[in-house]
């Protein structure tokens, strides 16, 4: 089976720069996707790492260590619609379209 | 440009009642899923289908049945509706590589008295 960890919530002021981890136990593991889900929205996709490093999409960045079953989204000049829900999603080994979810970071921004 | 579809988006059933959430997607994906979001959590698959044609349980099957009538339509059915079953149902769909994102539908609220 697999298992997500994620804090379950975090707090910053606009403009800051925000981390969120995901650690994962996985018995197949094909790369880490990460959403963001606004209250009483669906789920959107943001990032997806498949290689250890970073990968760089505007304000967001999200990165992977395989070797250590980690994985962070990083939000940089944060802004106040950025409060939202993030997830960590593994897909699986057995099945290349199947995710596995984390239970959520809910990310609140402050002026 | 829809993406993916579901309706209803809001149902109120009774316990013991039976209903079918359904779910389109017209972007030519291959795969398709569906999922339970109880508040406060994350998401839990409930079944899914690789490929038009096969469907396989995910990790919260109980309760539940589904129908890949198509390419573009995966249908769930809830035959004897339980108040543990309120929650909200999103559908997903993919182009089914490990690359590639699954694109949400807006959820189907549903409550079971």
């Amino acid at each position: 089976g697999q298992s997500l960890e994620q804090p379950s919530e975090v707090t910053a002021v606009e403009g800051a720069i925000v981390q969120i981890n995901c650690t994962y136990q996985t018995s197949g593991f094909y790369g880490l996707s990460w959403y963001q889900q606004h209250d009483g929205g669906a789920p959107t996709f943001l990032s997806y790492n498949a290689l250890d490093g970073l990968e760089e999409t505007g304000r967001f960045s999200s990165f992977l260590s395989r070797s250590d079953s980690y994985g962070y989204l990083l939000l940089q000049e944060l802004q106040m619609k950025d409060s939202a829900s993030y997830f960590c999603a593994v897909r699986e080994g057995t099945n290349a379209g199947k995710s596995t979810f984390g239970d959520g970071t809910t990310l609140t921004v402050k002026p | 440009n829809a993406g993916v579809t579901q309706t209803p988006k809001f149902q109120v059933l009774k316990t013991g009642q039976s209903m079918t959430l359904q779910c389109a997607q017209d972007m030519n994906h291959n795969s398709m899923y569906w999922y339970r979001q109880d508040p406060g959590m994350g998401l839990r698959l409930i079944y899914y289908s690789a490929s038009e044609g096969t469907t396989d349980k995910g990790e919260v099957p109980n309760g539940y049945n589904v129908s890949r009538l198509n390419k573009r339509e995966f249908s769930l059915r809830l035959e004897s509706a339980a108040p543990s079953q309120t929650s909200v149902y999103f559908c997903a769909s993919s182009g089914g590589r490990s690359n590639q994102p699954q694109h949400f539908g807006d959820g189907t609220r549903l409550s079971i008295l």
